[in-house]
């Protein structure tokens, strides 16, 4: 089954303790990117990676950190989690580079950072 | 940056009426514009979709008009029904680069039996 997966689905932590989010796709997809999801504040994108090796930062990247070492993978790091990264967290992927064809969501990851 | 507005935030239709969705852009080169459908717990999930040349588009109940001169484009959903019932999100792909999407803040829609 073609999907998107993020790890965990849920996690609560506290200030400062890194943390990595997992996201693999198993669609051969090229770009990937991740997203924050704020009450009221839609959909913002954090960074997005057209393929291995080749990311580039979003509307909202302060704070974070992403690595492509392979195509499935696109992992979100926060080095120094804040409280004002408590969101709901959507990796997302699409085919040839482009989100032409629509882009694949995850089912989300929701952080609390107390 | 590419700016995009949503309205409304929230909608209540009766099964079987339609409900519109309307969304403005800034970026008068924007060129892709997708609609996305949120269920409770779920992540956004691609409905329809618009290009720049191309004026209307339509599946089975779902429609997207788009008006490049007034920068704004619209989601209609005919005979809507309670399975309808979700967070729709709009979206515009910027100028400045081709792999950047910039959403609205996302309507509501309650569809009631």
């Amino acid at each position: 089954e073609a999907q998107v997966t993020q790890n965990p689905r849920y996690l609560i932590t506290v200030t400062g303790k890194k943390l990595t989010v997992t996201c693999s796709q198993n669609m051969n997809h090229e770009y990937m990117s991740w997203y924050r999801q704020d009450p009221g504040l839609g959909l913002r994108q954090i960074y997005y990676s057209m393929n291995v090796e080749a990311t580039d930062k979003g509307d909202v990247p302060e704070g974070y950190k992403v690595s492509r070492k392979e195509k499935r993978n696109f992992p979100l790091i926060l080095e120094s989690p804040s409280p004002n990264q408590t969101s709901l967290y959507f990796c997302a992927s699409s085919l040839e580079g482009s989100f032409l064809m629509g882009q694949f969501f995850g089912p989300g990851t929701r952080l609390t950072v107390l | 940056g590419e700016n995009v507005e949503q309205h409304p935030s929230t909608l209540s239709v009766q099964e079987g009426d339609s409900a519109v969705i309307k969304c403005t852009y800034s970026d008068s080169a924007s060129n892709y514009f997708p609609w996305y459908k949120q269920e409770l717990g779920k992540g956004p999930q691609l409905i329809i979709d618009i290009r720049s040349n191309v004026g209307e588009k339509k599946d089975q109940r779902i429609a997207v008009t788009l008006n490049k001169t007034a920068k704004h484009f619209s989601l209609h959903i005919t005979e809507t029904q309670p399975e309808d019932s979700a967070v729709y999100f709009c979206a515009a792909s910027p100028r400045y680069s081709g792999y950047a999407l910039n959403f609205g803040k996302g309507t509501s829609l309650l569809v009631t039996p």
